[in-house]
């Protein structure tokens, strides 16, 4: 079994759905919890940063964390084409320097 | 603000040609750095990470090998290319004061033929 274990996608949906985005994880330790972007050929775009379990609202993203289920979310409110990139999740916990990634899932926004 | 400069940005190299690929971290100091790679279609696999000058843990025992010789300063190499050390290379770092916010550099796009 994978660490973190994320959909590959493609997921597609029409300009201003509602969009979620999930991981699960196996590692009950781990503390801190990330969103990223990459759009293609670009590096990873840090979008949001949690600890520990709860729900975090930055704009038209929140973060969801339910460390009971070990399980992670990013939904993505009024979706924009501009959207449409692969999202990857990933996880640490505390002391340690390996991050875990999720492979990522694809998404695109149709106008 | 903290940037994270990464060059080349895309590099083709021939089998068993030396690599250096830089990484270099503006706006703060004494950063945890790190070196990812990342497969056509496949996840960021962890190459290295350091905690100081010096200091450097590897995850990968292949033939590449990393350096820091200065605080903000990352070097990736290999004395001989391979194909499969083609991908994307990603540097990274964390935000001043948040020890596990962590982010990427714009990376370098590794075409070895």
């Amino acid at each position: 079994q994978k660490e973190v274990e994320q959909d590959p996608g493609p997921l597609s949906v029409p300009e201003g759905a509602i969009v979620s985005l999930n991981c699960t994880y196996s590692n009950s330790a781990f503390q801190y919890f990330m969103w990223y972007r990459q759009y293609s050929r670009k590096g990873p775009e840090l979008l949001m940063y949690t600890y520990s379990s709860g729900n975090k609202e930055d704009g038209r993203f929140t973060a969801q964390v339910d460390k009971s289920s070990k399980y992670i979310s990013l939904f993505i409110r009024d979706s924009q084409p501009s959207d449409s990139a692969t999202y990857l999740c990933a996880m640490v916990n505390s002391g340690t320097y390996k991050y875990i990634f999720g492979t990522g899932t694809r998404l695109k926004v149709l106008a | 603000s903290q940037t994270i400069h990464q060059w080349p940005a895309t590099l083709v190299q021939p089998v068993g040609s030396p690599l250096s690929l830089e990484c270099t971290v503006e706006g703060t100091s004494n950063p945890n750095l790190y070196w990812y790679r990342q497969a056509a279609g496949r996840g960021l696999q962890l190459l290295f990470y350091s905690v100081g000058i010096g200091q450097i843990s590897s995850e990968v025992p292949q033939n590449l090998s990393a350096s820091r010789p200065q605080d903000r300063q990352f070097i990736l190499s290999s004395k001989k290319l391979l194909l499969s050390d083609s991908g994307f290379y990603l540097c990274a770092s964390h935000r001043a004061g948040s020890k596990y916010e962590q982010y990427f550099g714009p990376g370098t796009r590794l075409t070895v033929t």
